[in-house]
């Protein structure tokens, strides 16, 4: 039960687009489509971006997209706003019929 | 309006038990599997552990395994997780929640702080 590798932090100027990858393995992220991210505010619950792999939540921003290749899932936010600044955590289904969460990344909004 | 409610949290010394409860409202409960989720102080989720909606199937995360036990009761609408020889490590804000398709419900946490 390893976490999903995620880049500690990325950054960001206001309009630009980032990317964040969340790497796993064939038993968790390569497996299923059931790749969910979260962003979580300091001291919030996390609050859910994405879910299986590439669909949004009705409420959720256009600017959110998510994909999946292989083993690796990446969730992209374009025209990047203050607002954005937060964690972000991808999380996925394994084939112990268990969850894991990746380890999460800052998001700076420069 | 749905609400997840944690409840039970506290200091505890290391070896101790702790019992942590999570009302539910505006949803329904028992047509659902419920998770219990961690967050260390200054760290990531970690996943707990997770019961289907009739309680017929029950899973662990291996750094628990053996000392929690998750439970819970559709006719109160309420999950449970018992907390038993607890560490330092297990320190954490304990969230329950639900996740299924478009659908992610959280509470505002519960504070767990294993300590001497």
């Amino acid at each position: 039960q390893s976490a999903l590798t995620q880049p500690a932090s990325v950054s960001g100027s206001p309009g630009q687009s980032i990317t964040i990858s969340c790497t796993g393995t064939s038993s968790d992220v390569g497996g299923y489509n059931y790749v969910s991210w979260y962003q979580q505010y300091p001291g919030k619950a996390p609050k859910l971006m994405i879910y299986e792999v590439s669909n949004r939540p009705s409420g959720v921003s256009n600017r959110f997209s998510g994909s999946k290749s292989g083993n690796m899932a990446s969730l992209t936010i374009s025209g990047l706003q203050a607002e954005d600044e937060a964690d972000y955590y991808c999380s996925s289904y394994t084939s112990s019929s268990t969850w894991v969460f990746g380890g999460g990344t800052k998001l700076t909004v420069l | 309006e749905v609400q997840l409610v944690e409840s039970g949290g506290g200091l505890v010394k290391p070896g101790g038990s702790l019992r942590l409860s999570c009302a539910a409202s505006g949803f329904s409960f028992s047509s659902y599997n419920m998770n219990w989720v961690r967050q260390a102080p200054g760290k990531g989720l970690e996943w707990v552990s997770s019961i289907t909606s009739s309680s017929s199937y029950i899973y662990y995360a291996d750094s628990v395994k053996g000392r929690f036990t998750i439970s819970r009761d559709n006719a109160k609408n309420s999950l449970y997780l018992q907390m038993n020889s607890l560490r330092a490590e297990d320190t954490a804000i304990y969230y329950c929640a639900m996740w299924f398709q478009l659908l992610s419900y959280w509470g505002q946490g519960t504070l767990v702080t294993v300590s001497s």
